[in-house]
């Protein structure tokens, strides 16, 4: 079946790196995300990877797939206090009409 | 500007009562998506639209309905039927139907009182 699991919490000093992690059950992933969503506010796409690549960098932002664990990381770098929200992990398929998310891991950036 | 608009951001009902709620985009995508969202859980898929005057049953439809007469509407209504209709909603919308970037909107949180 489908499912995607994430750790719920991620507490870093500012200026440290962040590495959010997440697993996946579908091995016909075709497309793997990461999205952002602030407090009260809709999910932004922040980056994705298509399932034959191993790493994606933008900016602060890397992410490493691990097809044969079928395990996906998202590395913040130089992490700010604006980075704090709730991260989430998901994954879609080919011919698939859905995106299956995680629960999300919640962020806290201290100061 | 171009995007995708939910009203209200915040909705309460009375117990056996109907809502609708709305979602707008003028990103002229074809593909629109309800979700649900409760705390500590992912996102669950209740209604999709490939394209207009056609949707689907996600994982939760039971108590839910929508319509899709236009390309760039997709109201969401949760009947009295749903028995746990107190959560944030999350309506997106995608170019396609495979979903490759969604746009969300910022969402409404409905509260039965």
């Amino acid at each position: 079946g489908e499912d995607v699991e994430q750790s719920l919490f991620l507490s870093v000093r500012e200026g440290d790196s962040s590495v959010i992690n997440c697993t996946y059950t579908d091995s016909s992933s075709t497309y793997l995300y990461w999205y952002k969503q602030e407090p009260g506010a809709g999910l932004q796409l922040l980056t994705y990877i298509f399932s034959n690549m191993d790493m994606k960098q933008d900016q602060r932002l890397t992410v490493l797939l691990n097809k044969k664990d079928k395990h996906l990381s998202l590395r913040i770098a130089d992490t700010q206090t604006g980075d704090s929200a709730i991260y989430f992990c998901a994954e879609s398929y080919t011919g698939g009409f859905k995106t299956i998310f995680g629960a999300g891991t919640r962020l806290f950036v201290k100061a | 500007d171009g995007g995708i608009t939910q009203s209200p951001k915040y909705l309460f009902r009375k117990e056996g009562q109907n809502v609708t709620l709305s979602c707008e985009q003028n990103l002229n995508h074809d593909a629109m998506y309800w979700y649900r969202q409760d705390p500590g859980q992912g996102l669950r898929l209740i209604y999709y639209s490939q394209i207009v005057n056609d949707f689907q049953k996600g994982d939760i439809a039971e108590g839910y309905s929508v319509s899709r007469e236009k390309k760039e509407s997709f109201p969401l209504t949760v009947t009295s039927a749903q028995k746990n209709p107190t959560a944030f909603y999350l309506c997106a919308s995608s170019m396609d139907p495979m979903n490759t970037e969604a746009f969300f909107g910022q969402g409404t949180r409905l509260t039965v009182v």
